[in-house]
């Protein structure tokens, strides 16, 4: 089936040291989404990429940065994770034009800051 | 700016009780409008949408009305289970801002026995 997959499902780092959540997909969609959602929040959007075009959201802070080598594949880098950093991190995706129908998410990666 | 309000929870009741979640949004456009239903420990699932004003969307006995004169999205559902204890969240896009979803605070729903 096609979907968008995360990985890994749970991870645990130390305080400041780099961390990578990715993100894969098979739905061909040119639009990826990451979003930090804190306990009892609603996700935050933390920037999105349209095709290769990187778009970060203004309140994003400077430690989150990410990387979409292809299509199918979109990754989180948090270079020096805070206590505060601790989420779960959401995935999602859609195809141009089809905002309104279209977005899948992944089912998230849960980061824990140690 | 554009946002979405949600009735504060947790919302508690009874197994066949009926169910509504208030939801509200200010947008500077024509924004299409979702309830995503979130399990615990599990990402979010797309539960219904609408796209204009008066659709009405529904999925798994729940439904809500796209109403444009009061800028409202109410979740309802006749006769909640057990099953369907989880937190919802009311949503918005606007295909002029890249098709970004904008959240609801959510609210969690209790069903018991």
């Amino acid at each position: 089936d096609a979907m968008v997959i995360q990985n890994p499902r749970y991870q645990v780092t130390q305080f400041g040291k780099p961390v990578t959540l990715s993100c894969s997909q098979t739905l061909n969609h040119n639009v990826m989404y990451w979003y930090q959602q804190k306990s009892s929040q609603a996700p935050k959007l933390l920037f999105h990429y349209y095709d290769k075009d990187f778009n970060n959201e203004a309140d994003t802070p400077d430690n989150f940065q990410s990387r979409r080598p292809n299509t199918s594949f979109c990754f989180l880098d948090i270079r020096s994770p805070g206590l505060g950093d601790a989420a779960m991190y959401l995935c999602a995706t859609h195809f141009e034009g089809t905002g309104a129908y279209g977005y899948t998410f992944g089912s998230g990666t849960r980061l824990t800051v140690v | 700016g554009n946002s979405v309000t949600q009735m504060e929870g947790p919302v508690t009741l009874s197994e066949e009780a009926f169910l509504t979640i208030n939801c509200t949004y200010t947008a500077t456009g024509y924004p299409s409008l979702f309830w995503y239903v979130q399990y615990p420990g599990e990402g979010l699932q797309l539960l219904l949408k609408a796209t204009k004003a008066d659709d009405k969307g529904s999925n798994k006995g729940f439904e809500a009305t796209y109403r444009k004169e009061t800028t409202s999205f109410h979740l309802e559902k006749g006769s909640v289970q057990v099953s369907d204890s989880a937190v919802y969240f009311c949503a918005l896009s606007l295909y002029n801002q890249g098709g970004k979803l904008i959240f609801g605070q959510g609210t969690e729903l209790s069903v018991k026995p």
